[in-house]
């Protein structure tokens, strides 16, 4: 079992949608999350810090479910720059110990249309 | 500007010719790590380094060799490159807590 796992789509919306992705971690240990969105052969770029509260920014809500292991992610009002691969990251302490690490999950691609 | 830069962006190389691919952060980061990008598998740790110095293998180490002799320097050295080695490498750098790892734009690695 992957230690982060995503769908990986493609979700296909159109402009003005609300879109869901969902993320799940295997590691109960760990101990921050993040959402990054990468561009079609770009870098990965952080989005949003992911809070055990849930926070928002914008059209952006991610949430975080520590009992059921999974992160989410919001967009609403999609538009066609949203267009991207979305990646889920965990900060983790590994299992064999040693310094924290960030796991990236395969992504999940969505793609707007007008 | 605060940015990781690495070169070559693009390279075709034949099986066991060695290479080395650059990265530089002008962060003053202490953390900085090479992670490759396969269709599929997401991004993989293919060596970090903690500070100069310090550095350790990752999830995928085989085949690599880094050094870290100054701060801002964490070169990537493929001895002898084969085709599995075929991938979009990407160099990271981020503050010692983690919490957010600035990107190289990657380098495209072909090898025939």
């Amino acid at each position: 079992r992957k230690e982060v796992e995503q769908d990986p789509g493609p979700f296909n919306v159109p402009e003005g949608a609300t879109v869901a992705f969902n993320c799940t971690y295997s590691n109960s240990a760990s101990q921050s999350f993040f959402w990054y969105r990468q561009d079609c052969r770009k870098e990965p770029k952080l989005l949003m810090s992911v809070y055990s509260s849930g926070n928002e920014d914008g059209r952006f809500t991610a949430q975080l479910n520590r009992a059921s292991q999974y992160i989410s992610l919001l967009i609403r009002d999609s538009k066609l720059s949203d267009s991207a691969t979305y990646l889920c990251v965990v900060k983790t302490a590994p299992f064999s110990g040693g310094y924290n690490k960030l796991i990236f999950g395969a992504g999940t691609r969505l793609a707007v249309h007008p | 500007e605060a940015q990781v830069t690495q070169n070559p962006r693009y390279l075709i190389t034949v099986t066991g010719k060695k290479l080395t691919v650059t990265c530089s952060q002008n962060m003053n980061h202490e953390y900085m790590s090479w992670y490759r990008q396969d269709p599929g598998l997401g991004l993989r740790q293919i060596y970090y380094s903690m500070n100069v110095e310090v550095t350790d293998k990752g999830d995928v180490p085989e085949g690599y060799k880094v050094s870290r002799k100054e701060k801002r320097n964490f070169p990537l050295i493929l001895e002898s490159p084969s085709p599995n080695q075929t991938s979009l490498y990407f160099c990271a750098s981020s503050g010692r807590v983690l919490d957010e790892q600035y990107f190289g734009p990657g380098t495209r690695l072909t090898v025939t």
